[in-house]
Formats: C-alpha cells, sequence, structure tokens
C-alpha cells in the first residue's frame, strides 16, 4: 500500500524568506502526487500535482514542486512566503488506479510571523 | 475546477441520534467518492469508497454499521454517523473523482460534528 511520509510536523518561518516543505512517499510503478492546503475548518485546496512530464511542477499561490524519482520525494517550495500561506500543508499519493483514494500524508503546519 | 458541495458545514446533535452530511458534486458525475475523517492537528484518514450503485469499501477498523454510506447517484453520496458519540465528533470531509486514471479528487468543505 501507498504512504506519505512528511518530515516536519511544524515549520515556523519569518515573512519573506523561503521554505520547503518535505515529502517522502513509498515506491510504486506509477505514482501521482499532490500538495493540498487546509485553512482551519475548511476543506482542502489543491496547490499542485505531478502526474507525469516535467518534474519540477508550477502551482498556485506562487508554490512548486519538483518529483524526485530516485529520492521518492516531492517536496513543496516558495521562495518568499507571506503571513497568509499560513496554514496546514498535506501530502498526498495516488497510484492512479481509478477509484482509488488519495493517502494522505500526516501534514506540516506552517507558520509564517513578520 | 470541478465543485464539490458538503452539506451541513456543522452540526451538532445530541448522543445516541442520527446524522446526515451530504456530498454533491455539481458540475461533474462523480463515479467515485470518498469519505475521510479528521481529528483536530491531524491528517486525513480514509474511512471508506463509495461507487455509484454499489455498496461502499471501508477501511479496516471503521464501523460500516455505524457510518452508513449510500452513493445513489453520479453526483450525491451521503454519510450517516448512526446512534452517534461524542467520539464521533469530528471533521468529515468527501471526496470525488470524476473517473478515469489520473482525475484529480475535488474535495468538500467538510463538516464539523459535535455530539453532545
Amino acid at each position: 500500500a501507498q504512504s506519505v511520509t512528511q518530515l516536519d510536523s511544524q515549520v515556523p518561518v519569518f515573512e519573506e524568506a523561503p521554505v520547503e516543505l518535505r515529502c517522502n512517499y513509498s515506491s510504486s510503478v506509477s505514482v501521482y502526487l499532490f500538495w493540498y492546503v487546509q485553512y482551519p475548518n475548511q476543506g482542502l485546496q489543491l496547490l499542485l500535482k505531478y502526474l507525469s512530464g516535467s518534474t519540477l511542477v508550477k502551482g498556485i499561490n506562487g508554490f512548486e514542486a519538483e518529483f524526485n524519482k530516485s529520492q521518492t520525494s516531492f517536496h513543496l517550495r516558495k521562495p518568499s512566503v507571506h503571513i497568509s500561506d499560513t496554514a496546514e500543508y498535506f501530502c498526498a499519493v495516488s497510484d492512479g488506479q481509478a477509484g482509488t483514494a488519495l493517502i494522505f500524508g500526516k501534514g506540516t503546519t506552517l507558520s509564517v510571523s513578520s | 475546477g470541478a465543485v464539490v458541495s458538503q452539506h451541513p458545514s456543522w452540526v451538532i446533535c445530541k448522543s445516541g441520534t442520527s446524522v446526515k452530511i451530504e456530498c454533491r458534486s455539481l458540475d461533474f458525475q462523480a463515479t467515485t467518492m470518498f469519505w475521510y475523517r479528521q481529528f483536530p492537528k491531524q491528517s486525513l484518514m480514509l474511512m471508506a469508497t463509495s461507487n455509484e450503485g454499489s455498496k461502499a469499501t471501508y477501511e479496516q477498523g471503521v464501523e460500516k454499521d455505524k457510518f452508513l454510506i449510500n452513493h445513489a447517484s453520479l453526483t450525491l453520496s451521503t454519510l450517516t454517523v448512526t446512534s452517534a458519540h461524542p467520539e464521533d465528533s469530528s471533521f468529515y470531509i468527501c471526496s470525488a473523482r470524476a473517473g478515469g486514471m489520473d482525475t484529480e479528487a475535488f474535495f468538500g468543505q467538510g463538516t464539523r460534528l459535535t455530539v453532545v
């Protein structure tokens, strides 16, 4: 079964600093990877996804992630964060089979302060 | 992107009563819907997968008689928490996929259930 490990439960950072949220997944023949953001008491919003093609994926709100098959990683990055980026971030994986659910990591709390 | 609407967004019920949560795909047909449960400060735990017109597949440890899932149409799935108890209080989130190999999952806004 697929699994996802988010290595950092909390990441505090100052405004305008760069940030990287780490995500590793268990290896599979084919894998689709996602990053979602969740604000308090809300559902999930898709930031970006990797399905195939270019390993560098650009998403919304200035976020990007790089798929690294050899390291089974899909780390999320942003060169300059804002206070409004404070939220919970989830990495998720799917094996791509029709009808299968996304499996989520435990989440990383990004706290941006001034 | 596609829209998944979940209703209600929050509900308070008395212990022993049942609560129904609806999940609707508004602008696409969802062949498969998923129900997740999220405890405070924790990740989303998959509860069950429902396919239109067939019985739901529950994850290990999830009581199917307590969490009744119905996916009667391609745009609606419901989760009924039967005989709710305080320990069932949680944030429930549904997700829907239109089908195919690489379609992303779209999420509802979640339902905060509090059992008193």
